[in-house]
C-alpha cells in the first residue's frame, strides 16, 4: 500500500522554463493539497483539491502557478516561466475525506539557476 | 507576529530525557496538528486534534482551547526522536487550508 508519491524529488529549470510537479495520492485518496517550504521558512497551503476541482487556491500565487487533480492520474502543480524565487520544496498531502488525518509525500525540491 | 508560534526553536536534549515543545496560536481553530520532519524533508503527520489529550507509543499531545495552547511531549527520548517538529492549525480555511509554526528543531544526543 504505497503512500503518497511525489516526483520528481529533485528538479532543476533555469529561468523562465515551466515546472511541472506531480503527486500520487494514496490510495483511496480523493483529497489532495500543496504546500510550499521556502529556504529557512515554514510551510504554507497553497491549493486543496479533489478529483477535477479546485476547492481552495486561496494559498496561490496569482500568475504562473496552476494546480490540477484530472480524473485519471496524478495531481499536477505547473509553475511557468519560474523564478529564482520559486526554488523551494514543495510538499504534496492527501486525505480520504474531511477532518481525516494527512499523508504527506517526500516532497519535491525545485531549484530554478 | 505570527498567528502560530512554537517554542523552543531549537532544543538538545540526553537520550531518556522528557521533553516538551510548546505551540501557541492567536486564532480561533478547528483543528491542531503536529508533525514530524525528519531530516530528509519528509513530513509525517504524528496528531490531529481539537480538544483533550491524544497518546501514541512515546508521543503525547495535549491541547487548551480556552489558553489557545499545545504542547507535545516526548518520553523516553531516543536519537531517533531527533527532527523538525511542526505545529499547524486550521482557522476557519478549508480542510487542509493549514497555518504552519516555523518548526521546533530537536536533537537527541545518545
Amino acid at each position: 500500500n504505497a503512500g503518497v508519491m511525489q516526483n520528481p524529488r529533485h528538479l532543476v529549470r533555469r529561468r523562465g522554463q515551466e515546472a511541472r510537479l506531480r503527486c500520487s495520492p494514496m490510495k483511496g485518496h480523493s483529497h489532495v493539497y500543496w504546500y510550499r517550504q521556502l529556504p529557512e521558512e515554514g510551510l504554507k497551503f497553497m491549493v486543496y483539491l479533489q478529483k477535477e476541482n479546485i476547492i481552495d487556491e486561496s494559498g496561490m500565487p496569482k500568475e504562473r502557478f496552476s494546480a490540477e487533480f484530472p480524473k485519471e492520474g496524478p495531481s499536477i502543480l505547473r509553475i511557468q516561466q519560474v523564478v529564482r524565487g520559486d526554488s523551494a520544496a514543495y510538499f504534496c498531502a492527501s486525505s480520504s475525506g474531511f477532518g481525516e488525518k494527512l499523508f504527506f509525500g517526500s516532497g519535491t525540491q525545485l531549484s530554478v539557476l | 507576529k505570527n498567528e502560530v508560534e512554537q517554542s523552543p526553536q531549537n532544543l538538545t536534549a540526553q537520550e531518556g530525557e522528557f521533553i516538551t515543545i510548546n505551540c501557541s496560536y492567536s486564532v480561533g481553530i478547528s483543528a491542531l496538528h503536529w508533525l514530524q520532519q525528519h531530516p530528509g524533508g519528509g513530513i509525517v503527520s504524528l496528531f490531529m486534534l481539537s480538544s483533550g489529550k491524544k497518546k501514541h507509543g512515546r508521543l503525547i499531545a495535549t491541547i487548551n482551547i480556552q489558553e489557545k495552547h499545545s504542547s507535545l511531549h516526548i518520553t523516553a527520548s531516543h536519537p531517533r526522536d531527533s527532527a523538525v517538529y511542526i505545529c499547524a492549525v486550521r482557522s476557519g480555511g478549508s480542510q487542509g487550508n493549514l497555518i504552519f509554526g516555523k518548526g521546533t528543531k530537536l536533537s537527541v544526543k545518545p
